[in-house]
């Protein structure tokens, strides 16, 4: 069955700390996959995505994803937290190829700050 | 350019009446899927229209339909409201391409008493 798990519900750094969220995702192929960012009370804003090729991806407000096939992974890293990064963040996995872009989602990262 | 917008912002419904969400895709933008949020939960897949067809569909029932209208713009339509189905609706504008990039309006937090 496919399935995106992030096995940290929540998680806690100062502000200038490294950040590094986990995704693992189970899909019959190689899948395109994506990390999302989610205010308090907002819709969803794409942070990166990764559909082929190098397996560092950059993304907007400073983080980076790594994909690593051998352990079906998409870890989203970020080296320095700025207090506007808390919010929650969701990995999340499409279909590669065909006609359809269904995604399925983790249940999410929520990440505090601290200052 | 307009993102991805949805109304109404909120709603508040009773069990068993019937409610109607709206979404207006991003300029250019042909596809429209439709996403529930649960609190506390990651969105799940409702389904998803193109060319005014109903594409593909998620693990939903019956009570649950939409349409697309002939300017890409989508209503979601739940029947018979049950307290479960409290949520935010999310709805995803993208071309029809498997990979491409899906933009999420705000969503439309429904709250079934």
């Amino acid at each position: 069955a496919q399935s995106v798990t992030q096995p940290d519900i929540h998680i806690t750094v100062s502000e200038g700390a490294s950040l590094e969220l986990r995704c693992n995702y189970s899909y019959g192929a190689t899948p395109y996959l994506f990390w999302y960012v989610q205010s308090p009370g907002q819709g969803l804003q794409l942070l990166l995505k990764y559909f082929s090729g190098d397996t560092l991806v950059q993304g907007i407000k400073g983080f980076e994803a790594e994909f690593k096939r051998s352990q079906s992974s998409f870890n989203l890293r970020k080296p320095s937290v700025h207090w506007s990064d808390a919010a929650e963040y969701f990995c999340a996995v499409g279909p590669y190829g065909g006609a359809t872009n269904k995604l399925i989602f983790g249940t999410g990262t929520l990440l505090a700050v601290q200052p | 350019d307009a993102g991805v917008t949805q109304s109404p912002t909120h709603l508040i419904k009773t069990r068993g009446q019937q409610v109607t969400l709206r979404c207006s895709p991003k300029s250019g933008h042909d596809t429209v899927s439709w996403y529930q949020q649960a609190l506390g939960q990651g969105p799940q897949f409702i389904f998803q229209y193109y060319e005014e067809e109903e594409r593909q569909r998620g693990n939903f029932p019956d009570r649950f339909s939409g349409h697309q209208f002939p300017n890409y713009s989508s209503e979601l339509n739940v029947n018979a409201l049950l307290l479960g189905d409290s949520a935010l609706y999310l709805c995803a504008s993208s071309l029809w391409l498997a990979g491409e990039t899906q933009y999420f309006g705000p969503g439309t937090r429904l709250l079934v008493l």
